[in-house]
């Protein structure tokens, strides 16, 4: 099973941006999966915010901010996840997926972002 | 008011059985995959397993093949998790979610412990 590689930790002051990278293994190519985020705080469950494919074909959760944003680096494999404007709200652990069709959904390892 | 509700964790022997339950309300469940995901205590998710929407179809991560199985009753709006031949290493929070984990309950506490 793939597995989709997350730094471990990130940090960014309020106001700044924050930029969380989802990076898949070199067999599976970014360009053909939808790449979906979730964010997770202490004793909550998992909360989705979105997913990219493409510019053309990506999708926000309900409610979630229009600063969350996603895109690919296509020259890296990698997922992106774009949070402009961060807020002492936004410290919370991230989680990228993939679901191929018709087969296992993967997990990233997940990131904890620190807003300082 | 779209909502995902588990049960049927708890504490539980190396060795035993549980199954997980999970109510869905506030949508057609008989529209959705569905899918199990946990969480052990101070780790990331982990998926674990999900059922196509007239449960023709079945995926399951490795670790748990052959032990556990995901099942649903369209009418009853419920997916199940039959667990047997439980493992310290499940031990987890269960968590229902929908489709691709657009919606999530609150999760039902797993120890596997004796």
């Amino acid at each position: 099973q793939p597995v989709l590689t997350q730094p471990p930790s990130s940090s960014a002051s309020p106001g700044e941006s924050a930029r969380l990278t989802c990076t898949l293994p070199s067999d599976i190519n970014v360009g053909s999966y939808n790449i979906y985020w979730y964010q997770q705080k202490p004793g909550s469950p998992p909360r989705y915010l979105l997913y990219y494919y493409s510019d053309s074909d990506k999708g926000q959760g309900s409610g979630v901010p229009s600063r969350f944003s996603g895109s690919k680096d296509a020259s890296a494999n990698t997922g992106i996840l774009l949070i402009s404007g961060l807020q002492s709200e936004d410290e919370a652990d991230y989680y990228c997926m993939i679901w191929p069709s018709n087969a296992n959904v993967v997990f990233g390892g997940g990131t904890k972002l620190t807003v300082l | 008011e779209v909502q995902l509700v588990e049960s049927g964790g708890g504490l539980v022997q190396p060795g035993g059985s549980l199954r997980l339950s999970c109510a869905a309300s506030g949508f057609t469940f008989s529209s959705y995959w569905m899918s199990w995901v946990r969480q052990a205590p101070g780790k990331g998710l982990e998926w674990v397993a999900n059922i196509k929407q007239d449960g023709s179809e079945k995926y399951y991560v490795d670790s748990v093949k052959g032990r556990f199985t995901i099942s649903r009753d369209n009418a009853k709006n419920s997916l199940y998790l039959q667990m047997n031949s439980l493992r310290a290493e499940d031990t987890a929070v269960y968590y229902c979610a929908r489709d691709f984990l657009d919606v999530w309950g609150k999760g039902t506490t797993v120890t596997v412990s004796s």
